[in-house]
């Protein structure tokens, strides 16, 4: 079964460092892009950024950029979210998905992990 | 950057109902968007990619169509087990979400 399997909840203090991960499984892991999607409480998905695991090409959203970084261990199928200095408004649930691109046809997030619950609070 | 909207941002429908949601991109984007449907408390789950494409085991009361600009997901005869927020996307962009409801 092709599946991505999220670290668990999180809750830190703001300026705590925090690196979650997604585990894939199922599929070669290598031959397709991560995503990390954010869902702040109570709004919409926001495309954050993706990483090639065969070479760590990595992209992020103007938004994220310098706010994040994303990574991934190809020999243990893992790609990471991480931040060096939580804020509260990064409180959100996070999404890693597989991105699969259809030639000539864009592409799409197919496979989505369960999400991780980030909470900052002091 | 491209930039996504949607309409209506919800609707109340009745059970059996044809339900279309709209998508617009800023600029064109020739077939490339899908559609996602959230249900609450649940992980987003592909519906249709390629503007049209039906993801395997999805109903095929849904269906997409559309090019360029314009993009539209259709529920044929809404069901109970329907109501969820429908997301449309381009790459790195998502749109701002559809919430559908029963009536």
């Amino acid at each position: 079964e092709v599946q991505l399997v999220q670290s668990g909840a999180e809750v830190k203090k703001p300026g705590e460092s925090l690196k979650i991960s997604c585990k894939g499984s199922g599929y070669s892991f290598t031959s397709y892009w991560i995503g990390w999607v954010r869902q702040m409480p109570g709004k919409g998905l926001e495309w954050m950024g993706i990483i090639y695991p065969g070479d760590s090409d990595t992209r992020y959203s103007p938004s994220f950029q310098g706010q994040v970084t994303i990574s991934a261990d190809k020999s243990i199928s893992t790609a990471y979210l991480q931040w060096s200095s939580l804020k509260a408004s990064d409180t959100a649930m996070y999404y890693c998905a597989r991105r699969v691109v259809v030639v000539t046809a864009g592409d799409a997030f197919d496979i989505w992990g369960q999400g991780t619950m980030v909470t900052v609070s002091s | 950057d491209i930039q996504m909207t949607q309409s209506p941002s919800s609707l109340s429908a009745s059970v059996g109902d044809r339900v279309t949601i709209t998508c617009r991109a800023s600029q064109g984007i020739s077939n490339y968007l899908a559609w996602y449907q959230q249900k609450p408390g649940k992980v987003p789950k592909l519906l249709i990619y390629a503007a049209s494409t039906l993801q395997s085991g999805v109903p095929s009361r849904f269906s997409g169509s559309g090019s360029g600009t314009d993009f539209t997901l259709t529920i044929s005869s809404l069901q109970p087990e329907d109501v969820a927020t429908y997301y449309c996307q381009k790459s790195g962009d998502f749109g701002p979400g559809t919430k559908v409801d029963i009536k």
